[in-house]
């Protein structure tokens, strides 16, 4: 247990539809990243906070935006999902964002039918 | 970021040495290495990380050249449960905020 909670474990949806996940990071941690793992694009990192503000940004599409909250939970949000969102969509966290080792949640299998 | 290079696939049997290459011909000065290790559906879990020379912890072992364009992660005595996905990344120390790019990894099926 990696000390990373995400939220929902499982989510399915229809095209055009939005969803929202959760993710929770280490007590302590202040960073916070988002990855989509998909069989086709394999481990893609999406974007990252640090302490509330963004910080970097990966392959990320318009239709996604993410947040970082006081309590320093992220939430990921997705929309107007087409199919090809299908994917397991990850959340880790570090104490900073140097070095620092990330910790990985247990992800979010997002299914667009 | 520079760009690394595994053999997409390994097998092995349970209780060998297995060690793994990356090459990363482009590393830059302020760049590091680290490794990560991922089961079916799970997150990616950290394994090592080294700059130079040769880091070792409880999992494993991590051989850097001292020209730094390739790297040996290696699993002493393998049993059947590190049957998994390991990646190879190279970071930038310097940019204040990592950004991990995963390559294609390598599958390691580890055998009765």
């Amino acid at each position: 247990d990696s000390g990373v909670t995400q939220t929902p474990k499982h989510l399915i949806t229809a095209t055009g539809q939005r969803v929202t996940l959760r993710c929770s990071p280490r007590s302590g941690d202040l960073s916070v990243y988002w990855y989509q793992q998909s069989l086709d694009q394999g481990l893609q990192f999406l974007i990252q906070y640090y302490n509330g503000e963004e910080r970097a940004k990966g392959n990320i599409l318009e239709r996604f935006s993410a947040q970082q909250f006081p309590d320093l939970h992220s939430e990921l949000n997705l929309s107007s999902l087409e199919l090809g969102d299908s994917a397991l969509y990850f959340c880790a966290s570090s104490v900073g964002g140097r070095t620092d080792t990330q910790y990985f949640g247990p992800g979010t299998r997002l299914t667009v039918l | 970021l520079a760009k690394t290079t595994q053999p997409i696939s390994m097998d092995s049997y349970e209780g060998q040495e297995v060690n793994i290459t990356c090459s990363h011909n482009n590393i830059a000065t302020n760049d590091y290495i680290t490794w990560y290790q991922q089961f079916p559906s799970q997150g990616p879990r950290f394994i090592i990380q080294g700059y130079k020379t040769k880091v070792t912890n409880e999992v494993a072992s991590l051989f850097i050249p001292a020209d730094r364009k390739s790297s040996t992660l290696s699993l002493p005595r393998v049993s059947l449960s590190d049957t998994a996905v390991y990646y190879c990344l190279v970071g930038d120390m310097n940019t204040g905020f990592q950004k991990l790019v995963f390559g294609t990894g390598t599958r390691l099926l580890v055998s009765p």
